[in-house]
């Protein structure tokens, strides 16, 4: 079985611009979350859909949003990028439990 | 709000030795903790995990232990290998699903041949 995979892997914008990065899950798995890692922060949650729904949405501004398309597909946008945005973007796939499944991110540099 | 927090941010041992990460949490909430491994350029992988009506958990060479009491959990690696260098994540969850799952900042664990 294929694993979850992230596009691109590694992105450069400027600040304002918007960025979209997408994930594919884990075929079967319905529920995808997107964590943003950043150096001493660890992993803070950003939202989870499952099956097109927005199920939680973590601490952060209106700036990030997400969505979820029918095939369990998701994107992330982020507008009006900042400096401080620059991350490691996680997805991670899941069947709706604790155990998730995550791809190899995608690289954001803001500059 | 840093609701897991991983103290250390690094830990290094002699291949054979015991390696013990640490975890402390303030949610009296979490019923649900995990543990993942992440190597540079991959994303984090599950290691194990333990729910709150237990106090320890064993999968092979890897142990959890769970302290409610004390609002800790750690995880013990023995005997330590060179392929368990990687940074150690600890995960908590008040809810057998993924979609409100704190994470701690990670713990890099390197292995000495």
């Amino acid at each position: 079985k294929a694993g979850v995979t992230q596009t691109p892997r590694y992105l450069i914008k400027t600040r304002g611009q918007q960025v979209t990065l997408s994930c594919s899950p884990i075929s079967g798995h319905r529920s995808v979350s997107w964590y943003q890692q950043t150096p001493g922060q660890g992993l803070q949650f950003l939202f989870e859909y499952f099956s097109e729904t927005q199920r939680n949405k973590g601490n952060f501004p209106g700036r990030f949003s997400g969505r979820q398309f029918s095939n369990s597909r998701s994107e992330m946008n982020v507008s009006t990028l900042e400096l401080g945005d620059s991350a490691l973007y996680l997805c991670a796939s899941s069947l709706g439990t604790i155990e998730q499944y995550f791809g190899p991110g995608t690289r954001l540099t803001v500059t | 709000d840093q609701q897991v927090k991983q103290n250390s941010p690094s830990l290094s041992v002699q291949e054979g030795r015991i390696s013990i990460l640490n975890c402390d949490y303030t949610n009296s909430m979490f019923d649900y903790f995990l543990w993942y491994k992440k190597y540079p350029a991959e994303g984090p992988t599950f290691l194990i995990s333990i729910s709150s009506i237990k106090d320890k958990n064993e999968d092979g060479r890897f142990t959890v232990f769970l302290n409610k009491s004390a609002k800790h959990l750690s995880l013990h690696i023995v005997p330590s290998q060179p392929g368990d260098s990687a940074v150690y994540f600890c995960a908590a969850s008040p809810k057998y699903n993924n979609n409100d799952m704190r994470f701690g900042a990670g713990t890099r664990l390197t292995v000495k041949p």
